[in-house]
């Protein structure tokens, strides 16, 4: 199994600031990478599939990065709406795995 | 626009059974790609099943194989996911999800339903 780990698992961030959170596959998953966000009772919504490709109607703010072990998510200027617990998840390998979560939070 | 919309969910005992219904609208439903994915309270996102857009291939964790089966009715647009002997940590919301692709490499979720809240419990 493909055991995803996420850095950090909180992410304290004021409102306008750069946010880099991280994930990292126990082998290569080459491209096959998702994150999604998901706030309090709601489902999650995908952001970023292909490690690097914005899904429809997400930010040009998001972008992705990574290939192989280690991938990126960076939201360039955070706006009050992007405070949520974001997950990855890679479909490259069976079973298919999400890492833990990173909450990014208000500073 | 893509629509799920799930139903089934409930208190069952443990060793019970249940099957969660999630109807689709909004896109060609054969043409994807389907699953399931739960989460317990307060955890994190865990893939339970996956069906290919005809509904020849289908795979699952060793969580939940052998005892849940997820199928499609692509003349009802609507997918399900038989669950068996059921388990208190199989307590969860259920989420139907279509997928990016119809087969390998687009198993990706890419639209989600509300969930659904499945409590297994004596």
């Amino acid at each position: 199994e493909v055991v995803m780990t996420q850095s950090p698992a909180t992410l304290s961030v004021s409102p306008g600031e750069r946010a880099t959170l991280s994930c990292r596959a126990s082998q290569s998953i080459k491209s096959n990478l998702g994150w999604y966000q998901q706030k309090p009772g709601q489902a999650p919504r995908l952001v970023i599939h292909g490690a690097s490709t914005r899904a429809t109607g997400i930010p040009a703010r998001f972008s992705g990065s990574g290939s192989g072990t280690e991938f990126t998510l960076t939201i360039s200027s955070l706006q009050s709406e992007d405070f949520a617990v974001y997950y990855c998840h890679q479909y490259n390998n069976w079973p298919l795995t999400f890492g833990g979560g990173t909450k990014v939070e208000m500073k | 626009e893509v629509q799920l919309v799930e139903s089934g969910g409930g208190l069952v005992q443990p060793g019970g059974s249940l099957r969660l219904s999630c109807a689709a609208s909004g896109f060609s439903f054969s043409d994807y790609a389907m699953s399931w994915v739960r989460q317990a309270p307060g955890k994190g996102l865990e893939w339970v099943s996956v069906i290919s857009g005809f509904g020849t291939y289908t795979n699952y964790p060793d969580s939940v194989k052998g005892r849940f089966t997820i199928s499609r009715d692509t003349s009802k647009n609507t997918l399900y996911l038989e669950m068996n002997s059921l388990r208190d940590e199989d307590t969860a919301v259920y989420y139907c999800a279509k997928c990016l692709g119809v087969s390998s490499g687009g198993y990706a979720p890419d639209h989600w339903g509300q969930g659904t809240l499945v409590t297994v419990s004596s």
